[in-house]
């Protein structure tokens, strides 16, 4: 059975900072792996999307990859900023599932100004 | 844009209603989820649909129905509300092939 797992649960950085933020996933069949912000109280929106032939995937300052062969993707934020203060959420679509996503926990982050 | 909405951001119902959670994407997806959010559980699948009248039970279907009567309309029912399915639902529709899930704002329901 897939399993999501995003380390750490909780971050706190000063502005400017890079960070990086960790998934890791039990089962390397998947169609592709999908970051998603949240902010308290809403609903998901869509940063990344990695399909599972591609290393990478870049957006701004945010930055993705994906290594499916050990189960780890990786979301890198540059120079953060305290409006990027939210949840963020790592979700892997199986293969053969209906496009159904299993999701992580997530993790909280915070950016003090 | 996508657009997926949900009929209610806040709801409180009473132990034993039937509760209706309405959702419409504006895109012509053929696919619709209905996830609930839980502290400490994070987001697990209810059911979700590929086509009309279509229905496929998810991680945690026990309590709920969906209806699917047209393609942009995926209604969950909880068909006697317990305090248990106090919790924020999500809904989110997907094109399929490559394409990313979009969500809908969410409704948190509260039962009393």
């Amino acid at each position: 059975k897939q399993e999501v797992t995003q380390i750490p649960a909780a971050l706190s950085v000063p502005e400017g900072e890079n960070l990086v933020l960790n998934c890791s996933f039990t089962d390397s069949a998947i169609y592709n792996l999908q970051w998603f912000r949240q902010d308290p109280g809403k609903g998901l929106t869509s940063l990344l999307l990695i399909q599972s032939s591609q290393r990478e995937q870049t957006s701004g300052r945010l930055n993705a990859s994906l290594d499916k062969s050990s189960g780890r993707s990786t979301l890198y934020i540059a120079a953060s900023q305290p409006g990027d203060s939210a949840t963020y959420l790592c979700a892997v679509r199986p293969n053969n599932q209906g496009g159904k996503l299993i999701f992580g926990q997530g993790t909280e982050l915070s950016v003090k100004p | 844009d996508v657009k997926v909405t949900q009929s209610s951001r806040y709801l409180v119902k009473r132990t034993g209603e039937k509760v209706f959670l309405e959702c419409v994407q504006d895109m012509d997806h053929e696919n619709m989820f209905w996830y609930r959010q839980d502290p400490g559980l994070g987001l697990r699948l209810i059911y979700f649909s590929y086509d009309v009248k279509m229905k496929e039970k998810g991680d945690i279907p026990e309590g709920y129905s969906v209806s699917r009567e047209k393609k942009e309309r995926f209604s969950l029912i909880l068909e006697s509300a317990s305090t248990n399915q106090t919790s924020m639902y999500l809904c989110a529709s997907l094109q399929g092939g490559r394409d990313t899930q979009y969500f809908g704002p969410g409704t948190r329901l509260t039962v009393l």
